[in-house]
């Protein structure tokens, strides 16, 4: 089976760069992805690591370290837009979400 | 492109009725996911499909959830009967189906709240 755990919840102010922690337990690893979820909306598709190291795409970057089963999703220069629900997902099983407030 | 279409948007029944949703894949999308997700949680995997054969339908109860996936296009998910603790949005997803990144980036509908009273 396969599990992963998130911070539930993270505040933070307008301008400023949160880090979104993700530490998993997988029968087989296939690579960290992130998602994003506004209230009411779907889940969009922000990131995939599938090695070690960061991945930068724009405001947003990711990390994973294989060796850890460890991830975090990283959110710079942070705009009120950003607060939403981000997922980390191993394949089709995905965390519980961290609720990022971003208060100006 | 066009996203993953589903239908309806919202959904109220009573307790043991049946309810069928609809999911229309973006062109190309080999791969199709229901999942249900409950208010506070992340997205739980119902079934996946591969064209139209079943990959992964272990968290399914088939007692009362069933699922097909026409000519590995269009996608219905039917709920007979109902409970309470089925009130959740269901969400499509879809991806193209190969392997890397391509597999794991996952489009999703707007998906259907569903209400069980």
């Amino acid at each position: 089976g396969q599990s992963l755990e998130q911070p539930s919840e993270v505040t933070a102010v307008e301008g400023a760069i949160v880090q979104i922690n993700c530490t998993y337990q997988t029968s087989g690893f296939y690579g960290l992805s992130w998602y994003q979820q506004h209230d009411g909306g779907a889940p969009t598709f922000l990131s995939y690591n599938a090695l070690d190291g960061l991945e930068e795409t724009g405001r947003f970057s990711s990390f994973l370290s294989r060796s850890d089963s460890y991830g975090y999703l990283l959110l710079q220069e942070l705009q009120m837009k950003d607060s939403a629900s981000y997922f980390c997902a191993v394949k089709s099983t995905f965390g519980d979400g961290t609720t990022l407030t971003v208060k100006p | 492109e066009a996203g993953v279409a589903q239908s309806p948007r919202y959904k109220i029944i009573e307790k043991r009725q049946s309810v069928a949703f609809w999911c229309n894949p973006i062109s190309g999308h080999a791969t199709l996911y229901w999942y249900q997700q409950i208010l506070g949680q992340g997205p739980k995997l119902l079934i996946q499909f591969q064209n139209n054969g079943v990959v992964d339908d272990s968290q399914l109860p088939k007692d009362r959830f069933s699922a097909e996936r026409l000519k590995g296009v269009d996608s219905t998910l039917k709920i007979q009967p109902a409970k309470l603790e089925d009130s959740a949005v269901y969400l499509c997803a879809t991806s193209l189906g190969m392997g890397g990144a391509g597999y794991y980036e996952q489009y999703f509908g707007p998906g259907t709240r569903l209400t069980v009273t």
